[in-house]
């Protein structure tokens, strides 16, 4: 069935450090793609997105690439905020059977310090 | 706000029972989701309706049953409660023309705990 794998964290990092959040699929046909940001004591946001090999999803400084060659959308920031501490998780939704069901990775844990 | 209503925002409850979760999605959607996220399962897709018909089922235990009434709100049933379930369990609803482009609009959860 369908599965995403992500980076398990807990992850720290100093404000304006680079991240790297890896992400890799596995689905049948062409799925989209998403990341979603859990904050403290909120439910999940969309952070950005991409329906089609290489599209480039972007949002608050985030970026990911859909690679199909590679069944990955590792999300990256240049130099990340203590606000950008949260929960990162790549989901993806295959439009097979009339579901539009999101399967999500585990999610990973940032912590960004001052 | 993210425009997802769930109620109640935290909930306590003894093993054996049964609660009732509640949620309104955005005006206008027609599709509302359930999710279960835990710390050893993260976020498990439980059940979706679109428009109050059962659309898909995923890791639903046979003594969880959701429904969507017509004016959309959906209410997920837990009953024989275990230890177990305890857990944030989340509302999420999409709109009409949902083709892989849109992402969900989620609640911010209820927690669950069974003592």
């Amino acid at each position: 069935g369908d599965s995403v794998t992500q980076m398990e964290g807990p992850v720290t990092l100093s404000e304006e450090a680079f991240l790297t959040i890896n992400c890799t699929y596995t689905a049948t046909g062409y799925p989209s793609l998403f990341w979603y940001v859990q904050y403290p004591g909120e439910g999940l946001q969309l952070l950005l997105k991409a329906t089609k090999a290489d599209d480039k999803g972007s949002n608050k400084g985030f970026e990911a690439t859909y690679r199909k060659e590679t069944t990955s959308f590792h999300l990256e920031k240049g130099s990340v905020q203590v606000s950008d501490s949260a929960v990162y998780f790549c989901a993806l939704r295959r439009p097979a059977g009339g579901s539009e069901k999101l399967v999500f990775g585990k999610g990973m844990k940032l912590t960004v310090n001052p | 706000d993210s425009g997802v209503t769930q109620t109640p925002k935290h909930l306590i409850t003894a093993t054996g029972q049964r609660v009732t979760l509640r949620c309104s999605p955005r005006s206008g959607d027609l599709s509302v989701y359930w999710y279960q996220q835990s710390l050893d399962q993260g976020l498990q897709f439980l059940i979706q309706y679109y428009n109050g018909e059962e659309r898909a089922k995923g890791n639903i235990l046979e003594r969880f049953s959701a429904q969507q009434f017509p004016d959309l709100h959906s209410e997920l049933n837990l009953s024989s409660l275990e230890l177990g379930d305890s857990a944030l369990y989340f509302c999420a609803s999409s709109g009409r023309g949902w083709e892989g482009v849109y992402g969900y609009t989620f609640g911010s959860g209820t927690r669950l705990t069974v003592v």
